[in-house]
């Protein structure tokens, strides 16, 4: 399968756990972003990377959300001390120019 | 800033009817890209259709087609003679042009849930 791919699909965690999700981009593509959906509502932005670099960061990315690319390949969302209003899809997508390709995301719920 | 606004929020047909998405868009950038992409149970977001600001052309793509008119800011999505396999939650898509050309992040909507009744 040659499309973006994310892991786990799906995660329950307790409040104040850590939790970290995967992405795994279209191999050529040097654009990745990660966007968070709640019930009801359209993907919002939350970071954006060309190669290894974080280009872009949403206000909505607080303090204990931190997300890495390292060699511009896969990516790691990690968020420390889960809240319940974690509670949602994150939404992994990767682009060469101006078509970004989504993942299936992993569905986050925080107990 | 950018805003992409999709009025209706759920939308109910019958098999073989033609049906209209809205998509109404503000952006103060001339280079922008619009988007459709549709989000059927399964939960991952599929690629309908992609739109540059300076491509006003209309398309047609089998049964789905697109009207672009910037003079209102809107980006309208039809199926015709719809099907059961079209129910999904359809979003509508906004990104400015970065530096190089190339689209930035997306602004979604907030969706428009599509039911086709057989």
């Amino acid at each position: 399968d040659t499309g973006v791919s994310q892991d786990p699909r799906h995660k329950i965690t307790k409040r104040g756990q850590n939790v970290t999700f995967r992405c795994d981009p279209i191999s050529e593509h040097n654009r990745l972003y990660w966007y968070r959906q709640t019930l009801g509502q359209g993907p919002e932005f939350l970071t954006y990377f060309q190669n290894e670099a974080q280009l872009e960061k949403s206000r909505l990315l607080s303090d204990r959300f931190s997300a890495e690319r390292p060699k511009g390949s896969f990516s790691t969302l990690e968020i420390q001390r889960t809240e319940q209003g974690d509670s949602a899809m994150y939404l992994c997508a990767s682009s060469l120019w101006d078509q970004a390709f989504f993942g299936q995301g992993t569905r986050l719920t925080v107990v | 800033a950018q805003k992409v606004t999709q009025a209706q929020t759920e939308i109910s047909v019958v098999e073989k009817e033609d049906v209209t998405l809205d998509c109404v868009y503000e952006t103060r950038d001339t280079t922008y890209y619009l988007f459709w992409y549709k989000q059927p149970p399964s939960g991952e977001l599929v690629f309908l259709i992609r739109r540059n600001s300076f491509d006003e052309q209309n398309e047609i793509s089998g049964r789905y087609s697109w009207n672009f008119q910037k003079s209102t800011s809107s980006f309208n999505f039809t199926i015709t003679a719809s099907q059961v396999v079209d129910s999904a939650v359809y979003f509508c898509a906004l990104s400015e042009g970065g530096l190089s050309g190339s689209a930035r992040q997306l602004t979604f909507g907030s969706g428009t849930q599509l039911t086709v009744l057989p």
